[in-house]
């Protein structure tokens, strides 16, 4: 089952436009992490934001975590490119070593 | 890739065949995830391990069995594959902050 659903599933935008995109989550969460996955290859990890934590920052990504909502969001300033990819979100529950994954937002920068 | 392989790449079997996939990491880390991507569903863990011979199943366990004798290597094998599993598989190692760290994935074909 799915913890983190990402909304929207697809987006395209234009070089140098801001990207947001948001996650939900169902039950407590210990954290959540953003990931991106490039067609054809493994995920990387991008940010991690704690459930204490409101807002992080990480070079051009803005990350937002709303207890309260169960909800986050992954916002990319001055997009380019390179930043086409699947964007994943995910959660670690509390007592819990498992990640569990949204089924993805495709982001396509268009040049 | 953050020090983690998979092996084979690419795979194509028969329906009720085994195979086995190789994951190897070079970080030492005590936890290793199998994780499988299909379209529509993001990824789903199939298994996982904390440590040397610990191993705990994952939502999507059935028809699956791994094994971990070294810290460096963590095996998926389907027993008797069905076209079911036709799939991308990944494997992921995770360090003490909860990011995972993943390795580039292995196309399963199962015909």
């Amino acid at each position: 089952s799915q913890q983190g659903e990402e909304d929207p599933q697809a987006l395209s935008i234009q070089e140098g436009e801001n990207a947001t995109m948001n996650c939900s989550y169902k039950t407590s969460i210990n954290n959540l992490q953003w990931y991106r996955q490039n067609s054809g290859r493994g995920l990387v990890h991008l940010i991690l934001i704690r459930s204490n934590e409101r807002e992080k920052h990480s070079g051009r990504l803005r990350v937002t975590l709303d207890t309260s909502k169960k909800s986050s969001s992954l916002l990319i300033t001055a997009s380019r490119a390179a930043d086409t990819a699947s964007y994943f979100c995910a959660t670690v529950n509390f007592g819990n070593e498992k990640l569990t994954f949204g089924t993805g937002t495709r982001l396509t920068i268009i040049p | 890739d953050a020090g983690i392989t998979q092996s084979p790449r690419h795979k194509v079997t028969e329906t009720g065949t085994p195979v086995t996939l190789r994951c190897h990491q070079t970080e030492n880390h005590r936890y290793m995830y199998w994780y499988r991507q299909d379209p529509g569903h993001g990824l789903r863990l199939i298994h996982y391990s904390y440590g040397v011979k610990d191993t705990d199943k994952g939502e999507v366990s059935d028809g699956y069995s791994v094994s971990r004798s070294k810290t460096e290597d963590f095996l998926l094998t389907l027993e008797s594959a069905t076209s079911s599993q036709t799939s991308v598989y990944f494997c992921a190692i995770r360090d003490i902050s909860y990011e995972q760290y993943f390795g580039p994935g292995t196309r399963l074909t199962v015909t």
